[in-house]
């Protein structure tokens, strides 16, 4: 079965400290991967996603960036945190068939919590 | 633009009444809807879609929800409420093939 990973749980930082937040699957292959924010326990908002090794698509202008360095693999980072950085990140994936439209579900991650100080 | 409504903060009701989350939608083509429920700091949780079909989909926990083309909402439902369905509700929508919009969630509390 498949599951996902994401790392630390939580994480208190100083303001312009970097940051490396990561987030792993296992038991599937090629998935589409994406990061979200959720702000005081409700809306999410669509960081990034990415559908293949080294793929990333940006949904919003800011401070963080994302990588795909393996297949299974998705890391956000940030050179320098923000106060406004703080907030719930979840890690979700979709799997998706070559040639296919596929309208599968999204499946979470248990989240990091990281409050900038 | 592709966008669901989720128009209540909060749902107030009665252990083993029934209960009902509002979702409407807005979307170009046909709609990919889902319903996914969050615990306190736990992810989400994948609880029904709708993708075509019947307009009644059942999903996990008791959950069902109606796909309402002509009102375009897909509301979540269940005949009998319990204390443990207490939890963030989010409706959601898949657009441009890989991407999901959410509601602003809603707060469902059931009291015993």
């Amino acid at each position: 079965s498949q599951t996902i990973h994401q790392w630390p749980a939580t994480l208190v930082q100083p303001v312009g400290s970097p940051l490396s937040l990561e987030c792993t699957v296992e038991g599937t292959s090629n998935p589409n991967l994406y990061w979200y924010r959720q702000a005081a326990g409700r809306g999410l908002q669509l960081l990034f996603y990415s559908v293949g090794i080294g793929q990333i698509s940006s949904e919003v202008p800011q401070n963080l960036s994302a990588s795909r360095p393996q297949d299974r693999q998705f890391i956000l980072s940030s050179k320098k945190l923000l106060l406004s950085d703080s907030g719930f990140y979840l890690c979700a994936w979709t799997i998706e068939r070559q040639g296919m439209s596929s309208y599968n579900e999204q499946f979470f991650g248990p989240g990091t919590r990281l409050t900038v100080l | 633009a592709q966008s669901v409504a989720q128009p209540e903060d909060q749902v107030n009701v009665a252990e083993g009444n029934p209960l009902t989350v509002k979702c409407t939608y807005s979307v170009s083509g046909n709609p990919y809807l889902f319903w996914y429920v969050q615990y306190p700091n736990r992810g989400l949780q994948f609880l029904l879609k709708y993708i075509t079909g019947d307009n009644l989909v059942k999903g996990s926990y008791g959950f069902e929800a109606e796909f309402n083309k002509s009102q375009t909402s897909f509301h979540l439902k269940k005949p009998s409420a319990l204390v443990s369905d207490s939890a963030l509700y989010f409706c959601a929508v898949r657009y441009n093939f890989n991407k999901f919009y959410f509601g602003s969630g809603t707060k469902l509390n059931v009291k015993p």
